[in-house]
């Protein structure tokens, strides 16, 4: 099956800096979604992007399928940024999603 | 606001007792699917309907069912429940096209 590889595993960051998440996957894909796991367990859609680029506020991301990577950007972070976020894939026809190890952020005051 | 409903949203269950997971839709979508995610790894598919149509993972464990009686709602039968089931159950949507997938608040299940 598909490998997807998200890195780095955890990140500390102080609040208002920026950063970049990335997501490596080994074969094409039909689907790609960011997802932030809060606290309580939700998983909140970011984005669906299996190729491109979209923002959305102090979040953008931006998917090159050709070469199998995507990349999540966080700007100003704010505390309310921390949690897990997931990179997620699909390749069949029915968007059964495959999810990486996710990236542990935390945003320090 | 159309959302994908969970409950209860914590759940316990003792050793052996059977257990039902409930999930809802308002997002009026053909594709329900159900993961499981254990305690700091990423959620893992265990099946999926489309319409009426079930789609088993084939190492999902026969210990778990599911049933859709409408495309409103879909549940999640765990027959025997063991300790090692005790995890978040995460109910998704997604539309005829199988593209963007909507989670709901999960259902969190212990096991005494």
């Amino acid at each position: 099956g598909i490998q997807v590889e998200q890195s780095p595993p955890d990140l500390i960051l102080q609040e208002g800096a920026n950063s970049t998440l990335r997501c490596n996957f080994s074969d094409s894909v039909n689907n790609l979604q960011w997802f932030h796991q809060n606290p309580w367990g939700q998983l909140i859609n970011l984005f669906y992007i299996p190729s491109g680029t979209k923002q959305n506020g102090r979040l953008s991301a931006t998917t090159v399928a050709t070469e199998r990577y995507s990349l999540l950007y966080i700007s100003s972070s704010q505390t309310t940024d921390s949690g897990v976020y997931f990179c997620a894939v699909a390749t069949d026809s029915w968007g059964k999603l495959q999810f990486g190890a996710g990236t542990q952020v935390v945003v320090t005051p | 606001d159309a959302m994908v409903i969970q409950n209860p949203r914590y759940q316990v269950t003792q050793f052996g007792k059977p257990v039902t997971l409930s999930c809802s839709q308002t997002l009026n979508h053909n594709v329900m699917y159900w993961y499981q995610q254990k305690s700091s790894q990423a959620p893992k598919l265990l099946f999926h309907y489309y319409d009426k149509d079930f789609n088993n993972e084939a190492d999902t464990p026969d210990n778990f069912q599911s049933r859709r009686p409408n495309t409103s709602f879909c549940f999640l039968d765990i027959r025997s429940p063991g300790l090692g089931d005790a995890a978040m159950y995460l109910c998704a949507t997604s539309g005829r096209w199988l593209n963007e997938q909507y989670f709901g608040p999960g259902t969190r299940l212990t096991v005494t």
